[in-house]
């Protein structure tokens, strides 16, 4: 069984200063583990995937993760925050052992950029 | 390359009526499908997901199904709607037989009044 706990619901951060949102997972088998952001009102975009090759991620819009197995987490950052990082963002597994390519999705993080 | 189309965009209908979201996919064949719902202040549930042609698998006991009659399209029904379903629906797709991620629709925001 898989399943994933994004320990913050909300973040808030000042413009031009560092972003972080944490995410724990657990999986029986070797994970793929994925960041997705969603604006109000608008589908899922993928920010970036981990699929077993190298642990630290980089992705779209200046964002990056690292894949620790031995802390079971995949936290999310970006070194300077802009006013378009403004959305809900889910830390989402999947167990590549499962052929039908299921994802289980975190409750989100809300993340708020203030001026 | 591949694109994903989903409609409408939003959609006012009152209980006891009938729905249709539809879903279709282009510039691959024999995509997985999937069709989450996300209520208000919730994460995302998966309730439908779609290997094949008229293959479909539920996750949750609802009022709602699903069905493929295209290898590219997947319809979201029900016959009579509850204030309940009211909720943020998105269509995805992967690639068959691998779970290196999805691509998601815009999503159908759907109110019942």
């Amino acid at each position: 069984a898989q399943s994933v706990t994004q320990l913050d619901s909300h973040v808030s951060v000042s413009e031009g200063t560092p972003v972080l949102l944490r995410c724990n997972y657990s999986s029986s088998y070797s994970p793929s583990l994925f960041w997705y952001v969603q604006h109000p009102n608008k589908g899922l975009q993928l920010l970036l995937k981990y699929t077993s090759a190298a642990t630290l991620v980089k992705g779209i819009n200046g964002f990056e993760a690292e894949f620790k197995k031995s802390e079971t987490s995949f936290h999310l950052t970006k070194p300077s925050a802009h006013m378009s990082d403004a959305a809900e963002y889910f830390c989402v597994v999947s167990e590549r052992a499962d052929s039908w390519g299921k994802l289980q999705f975190g409750a989100g993080t809300q993340v708020v950029v203030t001026p | 390359s591949q694109t994903i189309h989903q409609w409408p965009a939003t959609l006012v209908q009152p209980v006891g009526s009938p729905l249709s979201l539809e879903c279709t996919v282009e510039g691959t064949s024999n995509p997985n499908l999937y069709w989450y719902r996300q209520a208000a202040g919730r994460g995302l549930q998966l309730l439908f997901y779609s290997v094949g042609i008229g293959q479909i698998s539920s996750e949750v006991p609802q009022n709602l199904s699903a069905s493929r009659p295209q290898d590219r399209q997947f319809i979201l029904s029900s016959k009579k709607l509850l204030l309940s379903d009211s909720g943020f629906y998105l269509c995805a797709w992967s690639p068959t037989r691998q779970s290196y991620g999805y691509t998601f629709g815009s999503g159908t925001r759907l109110t019942v009044v």
